[in-house]
Protein backbone atom coordinates (compact mmCIF):
# COMPACT_ATOMS: atom_id res chain seq x y z
CA UNK A 1 0.00 0.00 0.00
CA UNK A 2 1.07 3.49 -0.10
CA UNK A 3 1.54 5.65 3.20
CA UNK A 4 2.87 9.03 3.76
CA UNK A 5 3.26 10.06 7.36
CA UNK A 6 3.26 13.40 8.85
CA UNK A 7 2.74 14.93 12.77
CA UNK A 8 -0.81 16.00 12.75
CA UNK A 9 -0.11 19.22 14.90
CA UNK A 10 2.70 21.53 15.34
CA UNK A 11 2.64 24.60 17.75
CA UNK A 12 4.97 27.98 17.26
CA UNK A 13 4.92 31.48 17.75
CA UNK A 14 5.13 34.18 15.59
CA UNK A 15 8.78 34.70 13.69
CA UNK A 16 9.96 31.50 14.95
CA UNK A 17 10.56 28.34 12.28
CA UNK A 18 8.85 25.23 12.19
CA UNK A 19 9.62 22.18 10.32
CA UNK A 20 7.34 19.38 9.42
CA UNK A 21 8.20 16.23 8.39
CA UNK A 22 6.99 13.65 5.76
CA UNK A 23 7.88 9.94 5.67
CA UNK A 24 6.65 7.95 2.78
CA UNK A 25 6.54 4.37 1.81
CA UNK A 26 4.13 4.29 -2.20
CA UNK A 27 4.85 2.48 -5.00
CA UNK A 28 6.14 5.14 -8.18
CA UNK A 29 7.75 7.68 -7.12
CA UNK A 30 8.18 11.14 -9.13
CA UNK A 31 8.49 13.70 -6.58
CA UNK A 32 7.19 15.42 -3.43
CA UNK A 33 5.10 18.35 -3.39
CA UNK A 34 3.96 20.62 -0.27
CA UNK A 35 0.17 22.38 0.13
CA UNK A 36 -1.01 24.32 2.24
CA UNK A 37 -4.74 23.99 3.67
CA UNK A 38 -6.93 27.12 5.38
CA UNK A 39 -9.75 25.74 7.00
CA UNK A 40 -12.79 25.56 4.59
CA UNK A 41 -10.98 26.19 1.47
CA UNK A 42 -8.87 24.43 -1.36
CA UNK A 43 -4.96 23.02 -0.48
CA UNK A 44 -2.59 25.48 -2.96
CA UNK A 45 0.47 25.28 -4.07
CA UNK A 46 3.98 25.52 -1.94
CA UNK A 47 6.98 23.69 -3.23
CA UNK A 48 8.08 20.64 -5.17
CA UNK A 49 11.02 18.19 -5.09
CA UNK A 50 11.76 15.69 -7.77
CA UNK A 51 15.59 15.80 -6.70
CA UNK A 52 17.57 15.40 -3.29
CA UNK A 53 17.94 17.99 -1.61
CA UNK A 54 16.80 21.24 -0.66
CA UNK A 55 14.26 23.86 -2.67
CA UNK A 56 13.71 27.48 -1.15
CA UNK A 57 10.64 29.81 -2.32
CA UNK A 58 10.99 32.85 0.08
CA UNK A 59 9.59 32.19 3.97
CA UNK A 60 9.03 28.46 3.17
CA UNK A 61 11.65 25.59 1.97
CA UNK A 62 11.57 21.82 1.27
CA UNK A 63 14.40 19.13 1.15
CA UNK A 64 14.21 15.75 0.05
CA UNK A 65 16.24 12.86 0.59
CA UNK A 66 15.01 9.90 -1.88
CA UNK A 67 16.76 7.55 -0.35
CA UNK A 68 15.26 8.10 2.92
CA UNK A 69 12.02 8.09 2.03
CA UNK A 70 11.88 11.53 3.90
CA UNK A 71 11.38 15.13 3.44
CA UNK A 72 10.06 18.02 5.46
CA UNK A 73 8.64 21.50 4.97
CA UNK A 74 10.63 24.09 6.54
CA UNK A 75 8.43 27.93 7.46
CA UNK A 76 10.26 30.48 8.35
CA UNK A 77 9.41 33.68 10.28
CA UNK A 78 6.46 32.53 10.90
CA UNK A 79 2.77 34.77 10.66
CA UNK A 80 -0.21 34.35 12.27
CA UNK A 81 -1.74 33.32 8.47
CA UNK A 82 0.33 30.75 8.04
CA UNK A 83 -1.87 29.00 10.77
CA UNK A 84 -2.91 26.40 8.34
CA UNK A 85 -3.03 22.27 7.52
CA UNK A 86 -0.34 21.48 5.38
CA UNK A 87 0.02 18.19 3.46
CA UNK A 88 2.92 16.48 1.79
CA UNK A 89 1.83 14.63 -1.84
CA UNK A 90 3.46 12.03 -3.28
CA UNK A 91 3.18 11.54 -7.19
CA UNK A 92 2.64 8.17 -7.93
CA UNK A 93 2.35 7.00 -11.51
CA UNK A 94 -0.74 9.53 -12.69
CA UNK A 95 -2.32 9.62 -9.19
CA UNK A 96 -1.46 12.55 -6.37
CA UNK A 97 -1.34 10.73 -3.05
CA UNK A 98 -1.67 13.26 0.61
CA UNK A 99 -0.41 12.87 3.39
CA UNK A 100 -2.05 12.71 6.67
CA UNK A 101 -1.50 16.06 6.96
CA UNK A 102 -0.28 18.50 10.12
CA UNK A 103 -2.42 21.50 11.53
CA UNK A 104 0.29 24.17 12.23
CA UNK A 105 -1.23 26.63 15.06
CA UNK A 106 0.95 30.46 15.08
CA UNK A 107 -0.02 31.70 18.06
CA UNK A 108 0.83 35.62 18.85
CA UNK B 1 -1.15 29.54 -12.24
CA UNK B 2 -4.16 27.51 -13.97
CA UNK B 3 -7.20 27.98 -13.29
CA UNK B 4 -9.88 25.29 -11.89
CA UNK B 5 -13.33 26.19 -10.73
CA UNK B 6 -15.90 24.36 -8.86
CA UNK B 7 -20.04 24.83 -8.75
CA UNK B 8 -21.83 24.70 -6.60
CA UNK B 9 -19.13 25.78 -3.31
CA UNK B 10 -22.16 24.43 -1.32
CA UNK B 11 -24.98 21.94 -0.96
CA UNK B 12 -27.62 20.66 1.22
CA UNK B 13 -30.06 18.07 0.19
CA UNK B 14 -32.36 15.15 1.58
CA UNK B 15 -31.32 11.73 1.85
CA UNK B 16 -31.77 9.94 -1.15
CA UNK B 17 -31.68 12.42 -3.35
CA UNK B 18 -28.57 13.16 -6.37
CA UNK B 19 -26.46 16.00 -5.85
CA UNK B 20 -24.01 17.29 -9.57
CA UNK B 21 -20.76 18.73 -8.83
CA UNK B 22 -19.00 20.20 -11.83
CA UNK B 23 -15.34 20.72 -11.93
CA UNK B 24 -14.06 23.12 -14.75
CA UNK B 25 -10.41 24.15 -15.98
CA UNK B 26 -11.11 27.94 -17.04
CA UNK B 27 -7.56 28.25 -19.10
CA UNK B 28 -6.29 24.76 -20.16
CA UNK B 29 -7.60 21.55 -21.43
CA UNK B 30 -7.43 18.98 -19.03
CA UNK B 31 -7.57 14.97 -20.30
CA UNK B 32 -7.00 14.20 -17.01
CA UNK B 33 -9.19 15.58 -13.59
CA UNK B 34 -9.01 14.06 -10.20
CA UNK B 35 -12.23 13.87 -7.20
CA UNK B 36 -11.13 14.20 -3.61
CA UNK B 37 -13.16 13.74 -0.70
CA UNK B 38 -12.13 15.36 2.46
CA UNK B 39 -13.38 14.21 6.25
CA UNK B 40 -13.42 17.01 8.66
CA UNK B 41 -9.55 17.26 10.23
CA UNK B 42 -8.84 14.61 7.36
CA UNK B 43 -6.53 14.54 5.42
CA UNK B 44 -7.54 14.42 1.15
CA UNK B 45 -8.53 11.21 -0.27
CA UNK B 46 -8.90 10.34 -3.86
CA UNK B 47 -11.86 8.55 -5.31
CA UNK B 48 -11.39 8.71 -8.82
CA UNK B 49 -9.36 9.89 -11.53
CA UNK B 50 -11.56 11.02 -14.57
CA UNK B 51 -10.61 10.80 -17.93
CA UNK B 52 -11.99 12.75 -21.11
CA UNK B 53 -13.67 10.68 -23.34
CA UNK B 54 -13.46 7.26 -21.21
CA UNK B 55 -14.27 5.63 -18.15
CA UNK B 56 -13.35 7.17 -14.57
CA UNK B 57 -10.81 4.85 -13.04
CA UNK B 58 -12.28 4.30 -9.04
CA UNK B 59 -9.95 3.69 -6.09
CA UNK B 60 -10.59 0.36 -4.28
CA UNK B 61 -13.58 1.02 -1.76
CA UNK B 62 -15.26 3.54 -3.50
CA UNK B 63 -18.67 2.82 -5.52
CA UNK B 64 -18.59 3.66 -8.82
CA UNK B 65 -22.54 3.49 -8.99
CA UNK B 66 -23.10 6.00 -6.23
CA UNK B 67 -20.15 8.05 -7.00
CA UNK B 68 -20.97 8.44 -10.79
CA UNK B 69 -18.21 10.71 -12.99
CA UNK B 70 -18.75 11.71 -16.23
CA UNK B 71 -15.68 13.53 -18.54
CA UNK B 72 -17.29 14.85 -21.29
CA UNK B 73 -15.18 17.66 -22.53
CA UNK B 74 -11.73 18.67 -21.96
CA UNK B 75 -12.68 21.48 -19.89
CA UNK B 76 -15.69 19.89 -17.53
CA UNK B 77 -15.88 16.58 -15.14
CA UNK B 78 -19.04 16.17 -13.47
CA UNK B 79 -19.38 13.98 -10.06
CA UNK B 80 -22.70 12.69 -9.42
CA UNK B 81 -23.37 11.65 -5.80
CA UNK B 82 -26.49 9.33 -6.12
CA UNK B 83 -29.05 8.01 -3.49
CA UNK B 84 -27.06 10.51 -0.78
CA UNK B 85 -26.97 9.69 2.46
CA UNK B 86 -25.93 11.38 5.58
CA UNK B 87 -22.61 9.46 5.45
CA UNK B 88 -21.68 11.19 2.18
CA UNK B 89 -21.66 14.27 4.13
CA UNK B 90 -17.94 16.05 2.96
CA UNK B 91 -16.02 18.30 1.18
CA UNK B 92 -15.35 16.73 -2.20
CA UNK B 93 -12.69 18.96 -4.50
CA UNK B 94 -11.59 18.21 -7.85
CA UNK B 95 -8.50 18.53 -9.29
CA UNK B 96 -6.41 19.15 -12.32
CA UNK B 97 -2.51 19.44 -13.90
CA UNK B 98 -1.88 21.77 -16.44
CA UNK B 99 -0.24 19.71 -19.88
CA UNK B 100 3.46 20.77 -20.21
CA UNK B 101 5.99 21.02 -17.94
CA UNK B 102 4.54 21.50 -14.75
CA UNK B 103 2.81 18.26 -15.31
CA UNK B 104 4.74 16.52 -12.49
CA UNK B 105 4.89 19.27 -10.80
CA UNK B 106 2.29 21.46 -9.24
CA UNK B 107 -1.56 20.55 -9.07
CA UNK B 108 -4.92 22.75 -9.30
CA UNK B 109 -7.55 22.74 -7.05
CA UNK B 110 -10.82 23.82 -7.36
CA UNK B 111 -12.70 25.53 -4.48
CA UNK B 112 -14.26 22.60 -3.32
CA UNK B 113 -18.16 21.64 -2.38
CA UNK B 114 -19.73 21.17 1.03
CA UNK B 115 -22.04 18.81 0.14
CA UNK B 116 -24.13 18.51 3.56
CA UNK B 117 -26.95 15.44 3.58
CA UNK B 118 -30.05 15.94 5.85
Amino acid sequence: GQSLEQPSEVTAVEGAIVQINCTYQTSGFYGLSWYQQHDGGAPTFLSYNALDGLEETGRFSSFLSRSDSYGYLLLQELQMKDSASYFCAVKSFQKLVFGTGTRLLVSP
Amino acid sequence: GAVVSQHPSWVICKSGTSVKIECRSLDFQATTMFWYRQFPKQSLMLMATSNEGSKATYEQGVEKDKFLINHASLTLSTLTVTSAHPEDSSFYICSAREPGEKENTEAFFGQGTRLTVV
